[in-house]
């Protein structure tokens, strides 16, 4: 069963302070990586791809991949109340058409 | 900017009827995705379309659910005899090839009564 696996929060965080995400996946040769933004009642917004190991930097945001660890994860740098949200890590697991998404965590930026 | 636009937003019916949710997927993208979203809970996955054809389904997609390209422009996913359990949004998405980010609509919110 492929599955991809986020910690449910919510994460808390106060304006100013790094928020850290994270996502573990099951399929060893995964090669694409998303990390979507959702606010309550609207659709998934693309804030991040990713799909060599290391680090990848977009504005406030990092991407970290560990393909060996099967590890994905989101650094929002400088949150503020305009983050908060929930976000969604998606994988494109090997021969799969689909993007599967975990369940997402909720992150709440206090002013 | 380009974007996948849907129609309804909202569609309220009563259980045992049949709906048609549309889609207007990026003119320039070739793969086609209906997920859902029941209220609370992760976005699931129900079939992706890709050269006039369903590449891939999930366990939802069962005999009820269809999806049809009927012309260059429009995607539709028809549910045939809606369930209480099928209320949810409902997000059309495509993208350019199957190994590239995919672009969301803003959602069909179906509520069956």
């Amino acid at each position: 069963q492929k599955e991809v696996e986020q910690n449910s929060g919510p994460l808390s965080v106060p304006e100013g302070a790094i928020a850290s995400l994270n996502c573990t996946y099951s399929d060893r040769g995964s090669q694409s990586f998303f990390w979507y933004r959702q606010y309550s009642g609207k659709s998934p917004e693309l804030i991040m791809f990713i799909y060599s190991n290391g680090d990848k930097e977009d504005g406030r945001f990092t991407a970290q991949l560990n393909k060996a660890s099967q590890y994905v994860s989101l650094l929002i740098r400088d949150s503020q109340p305009s983050d908060s949200a929930t976000y969604l890590c998606a994988v494109k697991f090997t021969n799969d058409y689909k993007l599967s998404f975990g369940a997402g965590t909720t992150v709440t930026v206090r002013a | 900017e380009p974007e996948v636009t849907q129609t309804p937003s909202h569609q309220v019916t009563q259980m045992g009827q049949e709906v048609i949710l549309r889609c207007v997927p990026i003119s320039n993208h070739l793969y086609f995705y209906w997920y859902r979203q029941i209220l609370g809970q992760k976005v699931e996955f129900l079939v992706s379309f890709y050269n006039n054809e369903i590449s891939e389904k999930s366990e939802i997609f069962d005999d009820q659910f269809s999806v049809e390209r009927p012309d260059g422009s429009n995607f539709t996913l028809k549910i045939r005899s809606t369930k209480l359990e099928d209320s949810a949004m409902y997000f059309c998405a495509s993208s350019p090839t199957t190994n590239e980010k995919l672009f969301f609509g803003s959602g069909t919110q179906l509520s069956v009564l």
